[in-house]
């Protein structure tokens, strides 16, 4: 079965600072590859999507992911993060034909 | 917001009320999903929907039943239910299966 995993249930980075938060997909021909955020209290939203081309993919609020096929990741990526960034994030894969949802992690940008 | 919407966002009930959740979506999707979300553990989908068939159950429990009457709407029926439903529950919907879902803002669920 098709499943994602993020190895991290909790990251802290400064303000200011990049960010990485982490997602390792499982082989199943050519994966469709998602992003969301969820914010307390709120539904998830949609951050980004890899179907095909290009393997940087950017997405909304500056967050962008980057496909990396050898290594079968998906790991989210932003240049300089914010204290509003700091929310669950979910990685996610298409298997037959539904989304797969990792557990999450939590990241928090310290002021 | 994302286009759907659920009602009540929160809700208390007694392991012997039926209670419904209801979600709505003004995209103009033809795919209704609900997920149940529980403290550390993964997104659990239950229940899809696509032109208003359901295509997939993932061994809900009976206790849950769900409703899709058009395309725009999806319910989720309670009855009997355990202290351990409670969860957030999560209703999507996205313009086929398989591709970017829109969620609503969830249901805290609480049966005490």
């Amino acid at each position: 079965a098709q499943s994602v995993a993020q190895p991290e249930d909790q990251v802290n980075v400064a303000e200011g600072n990049p960010l990485t938060v982490k997602c390792t997909y499982s082989v199943s021909g050519n994966p469709y590859l998602f992003w969301y955020v969820q914010y307390p209290n709120r539904g998830l939203q949609f951050l980004l999507k890899y179907i095909t081309g290009d393997n940087l993919v950017k997405g909304s609020y500056g967050f962008e992911a980057e496909f990396n096929k050898s290594q079968t990741s998906f790991h989210l990526k932003k240049p300089s993060a914010l204290v509003s960034d700091s929310a669950l994030y979910f990685c996610a894969q298409t298997g037959a034909n539904n989304l797969f949802f990792g557990t999450g992690t939590r990241l928090t940008v310290i002021p | 917001e994302t286009g759907v919407t659920q009602t009540p966002r929160h809700l208390v009930m007694g392991m012997t009320n039926k209670k419904s959740l209801k979600c709505e979506q003004h995209l103009g999707h033809n795919a209704m999903y609900w997920y149940k979300q529980s403290a550390k553990k993964p997104l659990e989908l239950m229940f899809v929907y696509s032109l208003e068939e359901r295509v997939e159950n993932n061994s809900v429990p009976s206790r849950f039943s769900p409703e899709c009457p058009n395309s725009s709407h999806l319910f989720l029926h309670l009855h009997t239910l355990q202290p351990e439903d409670s969860a957030l529950y999560l209703c999507a919907s996205s313009q086929q299966r398989g591709t970017e879902a829109f969620f609503g803002q969830g249901t805290r669920l609480t049966v005490v």
